[in-house]
């Protein structure tokens, strides 16, 4: 079955502690990108990656790091998580940029205190 | 900088109305995207807009996109309570990256 995966799906955790948030797709897409959603505010854009060892910023990128050294595998990564990162993270992938549909991971809620 | 707005932000109605939901998005763009959130889950793709004057349908749902005007609109007809949900709009960017900008969503409720 065709999915984007991600784990953890909730998690705690006190400001400053480094953790990572994981996204796996196994359709072999090129194209993978990270998402916050607060209320009010929709969706905005982390990051994104169009293909292995090609990322970029969004429009919110402070506080956050990525990588993407295998081509299924997307990574989140807060070095020193604050209270204002407290949101909804969803991980997205499609098969190039050109391509119209979207995948999205069933979400991460994270909260940090 | 692009913005993209939707309205209503909020939406009750009884079933068997009919409405429409706007959005506004404020540079060209020839890709416009309909998705539908349910409470704690993720996003279900319903439509993808990518030229002037498409409509597309499904069900009691149909999307249309005014390039000119940058306006998409999503029409309810009929509506029923399964149609309850929040839906996004959202718009691509080609020459940044491919990005999606969403509007705010508008929070749909159906009441019996």
């Amino acid at each position: 079955e065709a999915q984007v995966t991600q784990n953890p799906r909730y998690l705690i955790t006190v400001t400053g502690k480094k953790l990572t948030v994981t996204c796996s797709q196994n359709m072999n897409h090129e194209y993978m990108s990270w998402y916050r959603q607060d209320p009010g505010l929709g969706l905005r854009q982390i990051y994104y990656s169009m293909n292995v060892e090609v990322t970029d910023k969004g429009d919110v990128p402070e506080g956050y790091k990525v990588s993407r050294k295998e081509k299924r595998n997307f990574p989140l990564i807060l070095e020193s998580p604050s209270p204002n990162q407290t949101s909804l993270y969803f991980c997205a992938s499609r098969r190039t940029r050109l391509d119209t549909e979207a995948f999205f991971g069933q979400g991460t809620r994270l909260t940090v205190v | 900088e692009l913005k993209v707005e939707q309205n209503p932000l909020f939406l009750s109605m009884q079933e068997g109305k009919n409405y429409t939901i706007y959005c506004n998005y404020s540079t060209t763009s020839d890709r416009l995207y309909w998705y539908r959130q349910d409470p704690g889950k993720s996003l279900e793709s319903l439509f993808v807009l990518l030229s002037n004057g498409a409509v597309k349908q499904e069900g009691r749902l149909m999307a249309s996109l005014d390039t000119k005007a940058r306006l998409s609109t999503l029409h309810i007809t009929a509506a029923v309570h399964d149609l309850s949900a929040t839906y996004f709009c959202a718009v691509e960017e080609e020459t940044s990256g491919s990005r999606l900008t969403f509007g705010e969503g508008t929070q749909l409720t159906v009441n019996p």
